[in-house]
């Protein structure tokens, strides 16, 4: 039973490179968020999806680009990495909005450092 | 807007009792939640509340004041597998969809 999943789960990075972080879960969730994690910070909503095709943008979107071209699959990218963007990454799901449970499920995170 | 304030910082004694705040200002609330985190791990359900109330779950509780904007997280019998980080979330439903605004989360120490 896999959840949500995040690869890499490591990526040293260089300023000016580019990545893109997969994130899929087989619980066939339609909701997909992208949030980083920074010391003091918290947990801050970098981009989202309500489901298959759609996108929004979240309270830090800036530097970062997404897509959800399958329903299982969110796509977290930086075109043009900063060491600002030097943080935890993590993916978190839930089903439907009517039939939605009481949490959120989290992959295990993704950590990026930008140098 | 949305704000969501806990403290930073706290220590206990191992077989305490710890109390943890919440105070949270959203114009769409759909829910509050309780997550744990230990370092360097993603962070793992504890509790929800939607209605005011306590809801129990064996040594952990969570209370919640709508009106007031209020929420705690009590830990009975602390031990020290309990040093972690605790997050409030809180449900928002505003923009017509689910987003899910964290706090800046309460770190706890245990202490022996």
């Amino acid at each position: 039973n896999a959840g949500v999943t995040q690869t890499p789960k490591f990526r040293v990075l260089k300023t000016g490179q580019s990545m893109t972080l997969l994130c899929a879960q087989d619980m066939n969730h339609e909701y997909m968020y992208w949030y980083r994690q920074d010391p003091g910070m918290g947990l801050r909503l970098i981009h989202y999806s309500v489901g298959e095709g759609t996108t929004a943008k979240g309270e830090v979107p800036d530097g970062y680009n997404v897509s959800r071209l399958k329903k299982q699959n969110f796509l977290l990218g930086l075109e043009s990495a900063a060491p600002s963007q030097t943080s935890v990454y993590f993916c978190a799901s839930i089903p439907a909005r009517r039939s939605s449970g009481n949490t959120i499920y989290f992959g295990e995170g993704s950590w990026l450092t930008v140098v | 807007g949305q704000n969501i304030d806990q403290p930073t910082e706290m220590t206990a004694t191992e077989g305490a009792i710890v109390q943890i705040n919440c105070t949270y200002q959203t114009s769409g609330f759909n829910g509050l939640f309780w997550y744990q985190q230990h370092a360097g791990e993603a962070p793992t359900f504890l509790s929800y509340n939607v209605l005011d109330g306590l809801e129990e779950k064996g040594r952990f509780s969570s209370f919640l004041s709508r009106s007031k904007g209020y929420s705690y997280l009590l830990l009975k019998e602390l031990q020290m597998k309990d040093s972690a980080s605790y997050l409030c979330a809180v449900r928002d439903t505003s923009s017509g969809t689910y987003k899910y605004i964290f706090g800046t989360g309460t770190r706890l120490k245990v202490l022996a």
